[in-house]
């Protein structure tokens, strides 16, 4: 077991531009998070995943981010038409899916910055 | 509105001595509640956890206390090592607070 991944590491882009980030969770854990964590905030919780249905999203994330687990496994975060205000490192996790208690574990993030 | 809290930005210990890192929250949907623990450069990784129907959740020198009354827990570190130096991050299912880093001097 390798753990989450994620790929880029870096992402470094134009304010207007489209990004698209990929993770990888651990084999056969059902769920899976996505977050976006600013310097001197803990992680702010996006959406997440039981297998591949979206099943919460944040109330705070604009309709230029998507994401997507198409068959249950990794998942794409997307952003259209990125603004300065979108670097940040955004955080994946994933877990077993078994209620409440359920540990995540993290990747260790792709950091986005807009110019 | 679930909110979890964690107003000391910072804190800074001697080696061998006790760090105490406190959450508050407010309006708990879950009943657990999970210490998180990041180095630079990597993602938070999982420390403790407490349930709701405890007050007390020990693992060897990590004990997380919870105070439900007051919506307060608090995670003990002792002894303090240099290698606990950390930022620690409370949660609440996917809510997370702001992170306390501890630094832990020799």
């Amino acid at each position: 077991d390798t753990g989450v991944s994620q790929d880029p590491r870096h992402k470094i882009t134009k304010r207007g531009q489209n990004v698209t980030f990929r993770c990888d969770p651990i084999s056969e854990h059902n769920r899976l998070y996505w977050y976006r964590q600013t310097l001197g905030q803990g992680p702010e919780f996006l959406t997440y995943f039981q297998n591949e249905a979206q099943l919460e999203k944040s109330r705070l994330l604009s309709d230029r981010f998507s994401a997507e687990r198409p068959k249950g496994s990794f998942s794409t975060l997307e952003i259209q038409r990125t603004e300065q205000g979108d670097s940040a490192m955004y955080l994946c996790a994933s877990s077993p899916g078994q209620g409440e208690g359920d540990t995540q574990y993290f990747g260790p993030g792709t950091r986005l910055t807009v110019l | 509105d679930q909110q979890v809290k964690q107003n000391s930005p910072s804190l800074s210990v001697q080696e061998g001595r006790i760090s105490i890192l406190n959450c508050d929250y407010t309006n708990s949907m879950f009943d657990y509640f999970l210490w998180y623990k990041k180095y630079p450069a990597e993602g938070p990784t999982f420390l403790i956890s407490i349930s709701s129907i405890k007050d007390k959740n020990e693992d060897g020198r990590f004990t997380v206390f919870l105070n439900k009354s007051a919506k307060h827990l608090s995670l003990h570190i002792v002894p303090s090592q240099p290698g606990d130096s950390a930022v620690y991050f409370c949660a609440n299912d996917m809510r997370f607070g702001a992170g306390t880093r501890l630094t832990v001097k020799p």
